[in-house]
């Protein structure tokens, strides 16, 4: 079956530009998840859906940052008035766990770069 | 401090020799812990996941967790140059019996399998 796909795969944006990043999860993951990846760094954790509603945004960096999910099933990442700090790979993953159960691994897409000049 | 940490390496091991990967962790509530493989410029991917204290065995790969001590480690047995790569060690919180919230990683150790 199909992974994670996230587009679009690089994003080149001048600064004070608005971009929106969507993510696929694998189908039927109730879990989605946005992970900010700056260069030789770990992910770190930026938002968690369970289904439509955004249970955690604390990773958030700040009111620029915005992340929905309305049907449940893709989401999309949008930043507004972009900084050079902004640069970073940002990921999605999906995952079958919700509270109730089911299995907690994650599964990330192949990212999207962005790059902000 | 950083809730997940991990040495950054370079480690360096030859071709067919043990690879020790190490991890500490400071959060107790963390209770779920997670080996991802990132290769250079790809996503992270999933190696191994590990629950409960002790080992869990798949293949090549260990993965121990002693919770009273908070380290997690990553044995890779018989080395290949294609387990070359960033090793991420994430940890998670549990409810209901299971782990579905968000994963903090440490840094990544970088891992070189020289021929």
């Amino acid at each position: 079956g199909a992974g994670v796909s996230q587009s679009p795969r690089y994003k080149v944006a001048k600064r004070g530009q608005d971009v929106a990043l969507r993510c696929d999860p694998i189908s039927g993951h109730v879990s989605l998840f946005w992970y900010q990846q700056a260069l030789g760094q770990g992910p770190e954790f930026l938002t968690y859906f369970q289904n439509e509603a955004q249970l955690d945004k604390s990773g958030l960096p700040s009111d620029r940052f915005f992340a929905e999910r309305p049907e449940g099933s893709v989401s999309t990442l949008k930043i507004q008035r972009t900084q050079q700090e902004d640069s970073a790979v940002y990921l999605c993953a999906s995952s079958l766990a919700s509270p109730s159960g089911g299995r907690g691994e994650q599964f990330f897409g192949p990212g999207t770069r962005l790059t902000v000049l | 401090q950083k809730e997940v940490e991990q040495n950054s390496g370079p480690l360096s091991v030859p071709e067919g020799a043990i690879a020790s990967l190490n991890c500490t962790y400071s959060d107790r509530g963390s209770q779920s812990f997670f080996w991802y493989r990132q290769y250079s410029g790809k996503s992270p991917e999933l190696i191994m996941f590990i629950y409960s204290n002790g080992d869990k065995e798949d293949g090549r790969f260990t993965a121990q967790l002693n919770k009273a001590s908070q380290y997690v480690s990553l044995l890779i047995r018989d080395s290949q140059p294609s387990d070359s790569a960033t090793y991420l060690c994430a940890g998670a919180r549990n409810a209901g019996g299971t782990s579905y919230g968000k994963l903090t990683f440490g840094q990544g150790t970088i891992l070189t399998v020289h021929p």
